[in-house]
């Protein structure tokens, strides 16, 4: 079975850093591209970054590139988003979800960051 | 990377069919057969429904299909049931390793 689980998840200061985890397992890490999606409170998806198998290519939106930085650690099974300048816009959840071929066969539960002073 | 365009409701009563739209433009839904749809109940994770314009995952009732006409997808969901009470969403690959989703259809079911 599937199974992505995020944290790291928190409240943070505008213009601080926060550091989210997806650990994975029920499959082989190594051959997936992964993504991050964001949902803010009450609003819809949005795609925000995406790695390829063996982390050479990584692809944000617009509105978080050069502040997000992902990241993966196959030999940890694990997926990584460093968020740093962070604004008040970034407050979301934030999942973790697996490729299978163009589409995200998998999520996880989902992990919440809130910006705030 | 602008959002696709769903409208904000549908509805029907149990046993009814509804069509929920997904618009675009030649830069994502049109230009690749690569729109997804997914289900979300309330706090909950969303889940893949439809992936490749009209594939069904396993486990996903055949109530659901998909469909694509130029630069709009859409999804219907036949034999409505009240579990199909949910938000939908499409998605599309835009492209440069991309990806846009719709700004989300809340279904319910009357």
């Amino acid at each position: 079975e599937v199974q992505l689980v995020e944290s790291g998840g928190g409240l943070v200061q505008p213009g601080g850093s926060l550091r989210l985890s997806c650990a994975a397992s029920g499959f082989t890490f190594s051959y997936h591209w992964m993504t991050w999606v964001r949902q803010a409170p009450g609003k819809g998806l949005e795609w925000v970054a995406s790695i390829n198998q063996d982390g050479s290519g990584n692809y944000f939106v617009d509105s978080v590139r050069g502040r997000f930085t992902i990241s993966r650690d196959n030999a940890k099974n694990s997926l990584y988003l460093q968020m740093n300048s962070l604004r008040a816009e970034d407050t979301a959840v934030y999942y973790c979800a697996r490729h299978v071929t163009y589409d995200y066969a998998d999520w996880g539960q989902g992990s919440l960051v809130t910006v705030s002073s | 990377q602008s959002a696709l365009t769903q409208p904000p409701s549908a509805s029907g009563s149990p046993g009814q069919s509804v069509t929920i739209s997904c618009t675009g433009t030649s830069s994502d839904v049109g230009g690749y057969n690569y729109v997804s749809w997914y289900q979300q109940h309330p706090g909950k994770a969303p889940k893949l429904m439809i992936s490749e314009v009209s594939k069904r995952p396993s486990g996903v009732p055949d109530r659901f299909s998909g469909s694509k006409s130029g630069n709009m997808a859409s999804l219907t969901v036949s034999g409505l049931q009240p579990e199909d009470e949910a938000d939908y969403y499409c998605c599309s690959y835009a492209g440069s390793n991309s990806w846009v989703f719709g700004g989300g259809t809340k279904l319910t079911v009357l």
